[in-house]
């Protein structure tokens, strides 16, 4: 079973347009994120979110938008994408008091 | 804020051993992780230290000097497959990732 899942792992799209992405994680951790690494492989920190709670919301442009309906879900949604969005979009997962963090796959977001 | 300082990038042969550094300014520290991620991966960690110390798991080992604010990794008997990125993050109410150290094993 994987621990920590996102759709879709791939995801090429059109300036301008909308996107989403979708994360789920089976392990019952309370805390999710959303990490951007760009080309150069740099990890970072997006939002974080504590049983659905948005706890960290670094210096993203608000056509960034997260959303935990549980707290097993934390999604992604942009709008009007740029070219500076194409990277590749990690979730990850924290339990409560624990030290490691659990990724997904990640997404690929190509923006043309 | 917070900062991370690493290498972006060591070559070493198989069957060696190699040091990854890291240093590091933040409020509020707690711990000193590693993770690794191959190329097309996403990261997985590896260790995490919160006191002094050494950590050793396996061929990796993971040091902290908290006066020092300084830590590192350590790989010994180096794999081909050892080849990859390697991150430090601070636990300092939220987790903050250096930019990443580009290993290359050779034969």
């Amino acid at each position: 079973d994987t621990a920590v899942s996102q759709t879709p792992k791939y995801l090429v799209t059109q300036m301008g347009n909308d996107k989403s992405i979708k994360c789920e994680q089976n392990l019952g951790h309370d805390t999710m994120y959303w990490y951007k690494q760009d080309s150069k492989k740099f990890l970072k920190i997006m939002f974080s979110y504590n049983n659905k709670e948005l706890i960290i919301n670094e210096t993203v442009p608000n056509r960034f938008s997260p959303k935990s309906p549980d707290k097993a879900h934390l999604n992604l949604h942009i709008n009007s994408l740029e070219l500076g969005d194409s990277a590749v979009y990690f979730c990850a997962s924290l339990k409560e008091g624990g030290d490691e963090q659990f990724f997904g796959p990640g997404t690929r977001l190509t923006v043309l | 804020g917070q900062s991370l300082e690493q290498p972006s990038e060591v070559t070493a042969v198989e069957g060696a051993i190699v040091q990854i550094n890291c240093t590091y300014q933040t409020s509020g520290f707690y711990g000193l992780s590693w993770y690794q991620q191959h190329d097309g991966g996403a990261p997985t960690f590896l260790s995490y230290n919160a006191l002094d110390g050494l950590e050793e798991t396996g061929r990796f080992s993971s040091f902290l000097s908290r006066s020092d604010s300084y830590g590192y990794l350590l790989l010994q008997e180096l794999q081909m497959k050892d080849s990859a990125s390697y991150f430090c993050a601070v636990k300092a109410g939220k987790s903050t990732f250096g930019d990443g150290t580009t290993l290359t094993v050779k034969p």
